[in-house]
C-alpha cells in the first residue's frame, strides 16, 4: 500500500495557468509538509500542517495555497504560475511535530511541474 | 541564521568506505537526519542523531558532535546501488532544515 501519493506525477502547463496537486497520507500521521526541490536539488519546506492547522508558511509567494480537508489530506494550489514555478514538488508527512525525538518523514513520489 | 554545508559531490570506488561531511548553523537544534535521494525518486530516511557519538545501522553509520555542529554518514562495502545523494536535515523549532546535498557516484 502507498504510503504517501501524490497526483500528477507530472505536471504541464502555460504560464499563467492555475493547477492543484493533491496528496494524500494513510499512515494515520498528524504533520504533512510540501517541499519544493529546484534544478539545483534543493529541498526547501513550503508549507507544514499539523491536524490541518497551518504551522509552517516559508516566504511563499501567495499565489501557493495550501488546502487541508482533513489531516489525511494536504493539497498545493497554485495560481498564476510562472517560470521559475518549474521544479519537483513532494509532499510528506511525519507522526507529528515531535522535535525531541525520532520523527522522520515520509516522501510522496513528487510531482515535477514544468511551465511553459 | 541557520545554515547546513555538505560536499555538492563525491566519488568512490565499488566496495570502498566513503564518509559524507555535514556541518550546520542553526537556532534551537533537536536533531540530525540523514536522506537518501535516488534520482527521479522520493528521499528516503536513513538515520537520525540526537546525541553525540556514533548511530550504527548494517553498512551505514552516523555520526554527531552539537558542540562542532558537524555530522558525517559514513558508507562502508559500498554498492553501486549507493549512487544516490544524501541530505542531511536538522530539525529546529517545528521544521526541518535540508542541506543541498551530495552526489554520490560508486565506480565499479
Amino acid at each position: 500500500d502507498t504510503a504517501v501519493s501524490q497526483t500528477p506525477k507530472y505536471l504541464v502547463t502555460q504560464m499563467g495557468n492555475d493547477k492543484s496537486i493533491k496528496c494524500e497520507q494513510n499512515l494515520g500521521h498528524d504533520t504533512m509538509y510540501w517541499y519544493k526541490q529546484d534544478s539545483k536539488k534543493f529541498l526547501k519546506i513550503m508549507f507544514s500542517y499539523n491536524n490541518k492547522e497551518l504551522i509552517i508558511n516559508e516566504t511563499v509567494p501567495n499565489r501557493f495555497s495550501p488546502k487541508s480537508p482533513d489531516k489525511a489530506h494536504l493539497n498545493l494550489h497554485i495560481n498564476s504560475l510562472e517560470l521559475g514555478d518549474s521544479a519537483v514538488y513532494f509532499c510528506a508527512s511525519s507522526q507529528d511535530l515531535g522535535i525531541q525525538r525520532r520523527n522522520e518523514q515520509f516522501f510522496g513520489p513528487g510531482t515535477r511541474l514544468t511551465v511553459l | 541564521g541557520q545554515n547546513i554545508d555538505q560536499p555538492t559531490e563525491m566519488t568512490a570506488t565499488e566496495g570502498a568506505i566513503v564518509q559524507i561531511n555535514c556541518t550546520y548553523q542553526t537556532s534551537g537544534f533537536n536533531g540530525l537526519f540523514w536522506y537518501q535521494q535516488h534520482a527521479g525518486e522520493a528521499p528516503t530516511f536513513l538515520s537520525y542523531n540526537v546525541l553525540d557519538g556514533l548511530e550504527e545501522k548494517g553498512r551505514f553509520s552516523s555520526f554527531l558532535s552539537r558542540s562542532k555542529g558537524y555530522s558525517y554518514l559514513l558508507l562502508k562495502e559500498l554498492q553501486m546501488k549507493d549512487s544516490a545523494s544524501y541530505l542531511c536535515a536538522v530539525t529546529g523549532t517545528y521544521k526541518y532544515i535540508f542541506g543541498t546535498g551530495t552526489r554520490l557516484k560508486v565506480l565499479a
